[in-house]
């Protein structure tokens, strides 16, 4: 069964620092999505991106983080300059083409650490 | 986004079936109710979903009342690999985006 690719599994970095989050969604869906986890707390919506572009955010989502789909199978999510509040589980997720309640697939994750 | 209710969690024996419940009195018409799970902090995984008949497959069964108001997730021969936090959420058609409650922790105890 075709699966939602995340990489890296684990990522350590320094406060300020930019980073990447990449996935590689099921080929034939056309709707993306970035969601996180801080540990013991619910898994929060970020972010939806249907068209090339973004369809919803949430109050999370601010400045500081932007998506991408740059090549047609990668969607990545860049946090421009960490904050320690920013570790966290980050998951994404993609749907199918508009059939009748197509769910969502996700990945198993990424865990972004900021020291 | 339907707002549901779930207990917090439940305790289930090996090989018996768990019984889920959701509460989700708010839903609307044209939302369907989704089920996800997440096992030990990986992804969310999808499990069933329906808008008002009942479903299943080879996971589970999906019992929604007639009034849409309420669902039963039923595993029907629970092992110690499904316990997991279970969600029940309600959805639009297509295009969703999730809003993840606390749901419920089910432990299945051998």
């Amino acid at each position: 069964e075709p699966e939602v690719t995340q990489t890296p599994s684990h990522q350590v970095t320094q406060m300020g620092q930019e980073v990447i989050l990449r996935c590689v969604p099921i080929s034939n869906h056309l709707y993306f999505y970035w969601y996180r986890q801080i540990l013991g707390q619910k898994v929060e919506f970020l972010v939806s991106f249907y068209n090339n572009e973004i369809s919803e955010k949430s109050e999370i989502f601010d400045d500081q983080f932007s998506v991408e789909r740059p090549d047609g199978s990668n969607f990545t999510l860049k946090i421009r300059s960490t904050k320690l509040e920013d570790s966290a589980m980050y998951f994404c997720a993609s749907s199918g083409a508009r059939i009748i309640g197509s769910p969502l697939h996700f990945g198993n994750g990424t865990r972004l650490t900021v020291t | 986004d339907a707002k549901t209710t779930q207990p917090t969690s439940m305790d289930c024996a090996e090989g018996r079936a768990a019984n889920l419940p959701c509460n989700h009195s708010t839903i609307s018409g044209n939302e369907y109710v989704y089920w996800y799970r997440q096992i030990h902090s990986q992804g969310p995984q999808y499990i069933i979903h329906g808008l008002k008949n009942n479903e299943t497959n080879e996971m589970a069964s999906l019992i929604i009342t007639e009034d849409r108001k309420s669902s039963t997730l039923i595993l029907p021969h629970a092992t110690l690999r499904d316990t997991a936090v279970y969600y029940c959420i309600g959805g639009k058609e297509y295009g969703n985006k999730l809003v993840f409650g606390a749901g419920t922790i089910l432990r299945v105890k051998s």
